[in-house]
């Protein structure tokens, strides 16, 4: 089955402790994003990659590191988390620039 | 910079009842405009698209219009179900802009029987 899985599902954590979520794709896509989404907000993308070792940031990025080592996987990395990145996050891949994304079953982080 | 505007939820309907949940746009040049659906607990859909003006999205019996002219792209279903409570979200993506989604702050429906 085509998706994109990511974990864990549920974290909580406290502030200041790295923390990694994982994200990985069986769909060969070449693009990969991450966003959070906040009440109000909508989602907003925080860092994206457009293949291996290719990557820019988002709307949101601070507070935030990515890698794409492999063209299926694309970890989420937050080095010292703080509370304001408590948020549902979510990763996304496409094949293309012009076609749908697939979306994750998103990750509820509450950083305390 | 571009944006999309949503109508403020929740929607509260009576099962079989029209929905309409407004969505307006602002960006230069000509985006795709697309619809996203989010289950509870689940992660987002692709419910329909449209890549250029005048194009009709449906799918499931939701339908949304691309308008230029007004900058919107509205979602409509004549005969909603309870099976239909979601949040939507309202999202613009432009030719070229490395895949990234600008959503809407999405609207939350409840569909009651």
């Amino acid at each position: 089955e085509a998706q994109v899985t990511q974990n864990p599902r549920y974290l909580i954590t406290v502030t200041g402790k790295k923390l990694t979520v994982t994200c990985s794709q069986n769909m060969n896509h070449e693009y990969m994003s991450w966003y959070r989404q906040d009440p109000g907000l909508g989602l907003r993308q925080i860092y994206y990659s457009m293949n291996v070792e290719v990557t820019d940031k988002g709307d949101v990025p601070e507070g935030y590191k990515v890698s794409r080592k492999e063209k299926r996987n694309f970890p989420l990395i937050l080095e010292s988390p703080s509370p304001n990145q408590t948020s549902l996050y979510f990763c996304a891949s496409s094949p293309g620039t012009n076609t749908e994304a697939f979306f994750g079953q998103g990750t509820r982080l509450t950083v305390v | 910079g571009d944006s999309v505007t949503q109508m403020e939820g929740p929607v509260t309907l009576s099962e079989e009842a029209f929905l309409t949940i407004n969505c307006t746009y602002t960006a230069t040049g000509y985006p795709s405009l697309f619809w996203y659906v989010q289950y509870p607990g689940e992660g987002l859909q692709l419910l329909l698209k449209a890549t250029k003006a005048d194009d009709k999205g449906s799918n499931k019996g939701f339908e949304a219009t691309y308008r230029k002219e007004t900058t919107s792209f509205h979602l409509e279903k004549g005969s909603v179900q309870v099976s239909d409570s979601a949040v939507y979200f309202c999202a613009l993506r432009h030719s070229g802009g490395y895949n990234k989604l600008i959503f809407g702050a999405g609207t939350r429906l409840a569909v009651h029987p």
